[in-house]
């Protein structure tokens, strides 16, 4: 069975500035994906980003970004110029193969300050 | 661009009473999958459809049953609810076979006093 661990509950960061969310997981699988989804107040979850594991190079979107370390099963997501609309909680997941369940973290809840 | 819709947004129930939630998947979406989150939890994996048949099964109790439909859209049927039923429940849609994670709808607040 895979599992997903978020060891920071609570996270904060001032606007503008640069946060880390820290993922590790554990699978004896081989191919799969990981994901962040955020999750606002509204509680829509919605795709930040995602990262194959079988390609190195780390995903970006603006400015979200992933340092994903395969050997140490590590999967962070960094959070640079953060805005006050990036408060949420943030979830990373774990999908083995393709059309298959996610598997969830705990959650960090981020709140964005002025 | 249109997105997985549920219906309701909101349900209060009695304690062993029955609910049905619903679900419409993004057009040309042929699967669907169920996730409970309880208050402060994280998603729970529930069940999932591809075609019309149940591709996974997770942590579902034997009270609660699902089917997708031949329009592809699915219904989610609880029975004997109790209290600690009440959570969020969300409803995902994508294509069979994608590696792109999935698109979630809202959610149905379903709350058991």
């Amino acid at each position: 069975a895979q599992t997903v661990t978020q060891s920071q509950p609570e996270m904060s960061v001032q606007e503008a500035e640069t946060v880390t969310l820290s993922c590790t997981y554990d699978t004896s699988e081989n191919n799969y994906y990981l994901f962040w989804y955020k999750q606002p107040p509204s509680r829509q979850m919605i795709l930040v980003i995602r990262q194959e594991a079988y390609k190195q190079q780390n995903a970006t979107e603006n400015r979200f970004s992933v340092n994903f370390q395969k050997a140490a099963k590590s999967f962070s997501l960094k959070i640079s110029d953060s805005q006050l609309g990036d408060t949420a909680m943030y979830f990373c997941a774990f999908m083995t193969g393709t059309a298959s369940k996610l598997t969830f973290g705990t959650g960090t809840r981020l709140q964005v300050t002025l | 661009a249109a997105g997985v819709i549920q219906s309701p947004r909101h349900l209060i129930k009695e304690k062993r009473e029955t609910a049905t939630l619903k679900c419409y998947p993004i057009p040309r979406h042929d699967t669907v999958y169920w996730y409970q989150q309880g208050p402060g939890q994280d998603p729970q994996f529930l069940i999932s459809f591809y075609e019309k048949m149940q591709s996974d099964k997770g942590s579902i109790p034997d009270r609660f049953s699902a089917q997708q439909f031949s329009d592809y859209h699915s219904e989610l049927n609880m029975s004997s609810l109790e209290l600690g039923d009440s959570a969020l429940y969300f409803c995902a849609s994508s294509p069979w076979g994608t590696d792109y994670g999935y698109t979630f709808g809202s959610g149905t607040r379903l709350t058991v006093v």
